[in-house]
């Protein structure tokens, strides 16, 4: 089976500019999450969306915005891009259970932003 | 605002040395997970701990939830080459359930 698939692989921008990413994920998860990894720093959560609600944010500025469709894949968008926002971006899918600890997320590979 | 604590932030060992990487928070999580992550690419799940005390075991990576769910530690036996790799740790909390606090991570490097 397919895992968390994301694409693009890499991206490069020009700061003003506006990006969208594109993540897929494992078949039969309704969650996705969205993380953004800064070199030498630990992923940092961006969104989650589950059955196309958002169903949390992190404390990213409102150029940040993201949807999830009908097939559960989801789209990250970027506005106004700065220098600051160039990482990698991830996505996690997980299908939910009420059992503490059982939530696992699966992280695709990621999309390597770099905004110049 | 939850804060995940990794030490060391960098560990360089010969093959066959015993490590252990840690992990503490001011706050009680829910469940703590575990991932490795190679460069460019995602990060992979170990384990994930749910119960204060909690001890599991794979292979030879050994993890432990501390007994108030405010940290945890990985212990690796006879490292190879083959566990170089970033070690991240996350938790999340009743309140916020899908929403992974990480830390910065424990760069590790086994050398042959």
């Amino acid at each position: 089976d397919a895992g968390v698939t994301q694409s693009p692989t890499h991206l490069i921008k020009t700061r003003g500019q506006h990006v969208t990413l594109r993540c897929s994920p494992i078949s039969g998860h309704k969650s996705v999450s969205w993380y953004q990894q800064v070199l030498g720093q630990g992923p940092q959560f961006i969104f989650q969306y589950y059955e196309k609600e958002e169903r949390g944010r992190g404390n990213f500025p409102d150029r940040f915005s993201a949807r999830q469709f009908p097939n559960y894949s989801s789209e990250l968008n970027v506005n106004a891009l700065l220098l600051g926002d160039s990482a990698l971006y991830l996505c996690a899918s997980s299908s939910p259970t009420s059992r503490v600890g059982t939530d696992t997320q699966y992280f695709g590979p990621g999309t390597r932003l770099t905004v110049l | 605002t939850q804060l995940l604590e990794q030490s060391p932030q960098f560990l360089s060992i010969q093959e066959g040395e015993n490590l252990t990487v840690y992990c503490n928070s001011s706050s009680v999580f829910s469940s703590l997970q575990w991932y490795r992550q190679e460069p460019g690419e995602g990060p992979v799940l170990l384990v994930t701990v749910v119960t204060g005390g909690e001890v599991k075991k794979l292979k030879r990576l050994t993890f432990q939830f501390g007994d108030a769910r405010k940290d945890s530690s990985l212990h690796i036996t006879a490292a190879q080459p083959g566990d170089t790799g970033l070690y991240l740790c996350a938790g999340e909390t009743y309140s916020n359930a899908g929403k992974s606090t990480f830390g910065d991570g424990t760069t590790l490097t086994v050398k042959p």
